[in-house]
């Protein structure tokens, strides 16, 4: 079946550092991939998304491109900040209405 | 406006107790979900419904039974609650039959069995 493997965390950065998440995935097809995000104490949120091969999501500074020859989808960032600190999500669809999640990745920005 | 709202946020209760979750999602989305967060955050689907109808059943216990009375609510029932059920449960909706557009989550419900 899909699978989908991020890197462990926690990941601790200082403010204004360079951020990658990486994110590889399984899967019989194309899948459309996703980055979702969890703040504490909230549900999950979509951070951006992409749905074929040499796609480019990007959403609050945050960017990631589907790789099909890796197939990876790794989530960056030039400069966090400490409000960007959650767990990240990567996740994978490649039909029958099922969301594939990795095991997320706990990002920690200090001052 | 809250688009995706489950209750109640927070459940605690003892083992052998039947409880329920409900959600709701005023979206006009067509497919509704459930999923169970462990305690190191993974997040793993249980069910799924399109317009009020079963599409997705994982490997769940039979003790959960999902219950969608619209396309609007999707209801969890747990019966002989045990303590590998403490987790949180999230609801979620999507607007059509593929998963490639947005799911919207609600904010969770952590259920502690003692």
């Amino acid at each position: 079946g899909d699978s989908v493997t991020q890197m462990e965390g926690p990941v601790t950065l200082s403010e204004e550092a360079f951020l990658t998440i990486n994110c590889t995935y399984t899967a019989t097809g194309y899948p459309s991939l996703f980055w979702y995000v969890q703040y504490p104490g909230e549900g999950l949120q979509l951070l951006l998304k992409a749905t074929k091969a040499d796609d480019k999501g990007s959403n609050k500074g945050f960017e990631a491109t589907y790789r099909k020859e890796t197939t990876s989808f790794h989530l960056e960032k030039g400069s966090v900040q400490v409000s960007d600190s959650a767990v990240y999500f990567c996740a994978s669809e490649g039909g029958g209405n099922k969301l594939t999640f990795g095991t997320g990745t706990q990002l920690k920005v200090e001052l | 406006d809250t688009a995706v709202s489950q209750t109640p946020k927070y459940l605690v209760t003892q083992m052998g107790n039947d409880k329920s979750i409900k959600c709701e999602q005023n979206l006009g989305h067509d497919t509704m979900y459930w999923y169970k967060q462990d305690s190191k955050k993974f997040l793993k689907i249980m069910f799924s419904y399109n317009n009020k109808e079963l599409i997705i059943n994982e490997t769940v216990p039979n003790r959960f039974s999902p219950k969608s009375p619209d396309k609007a609510h999707l209801n969890l029932h747990i019966n002989s609650l045990e303590l590998g059920d403490s987790a949180v449960y999230f609801c979620a909706s999507s607007l059509g039959a593929r998963g490639i557009t947005e799911a919207f989550f609600g904010q969770g419900t952590r259920l502690t069995v003692v």
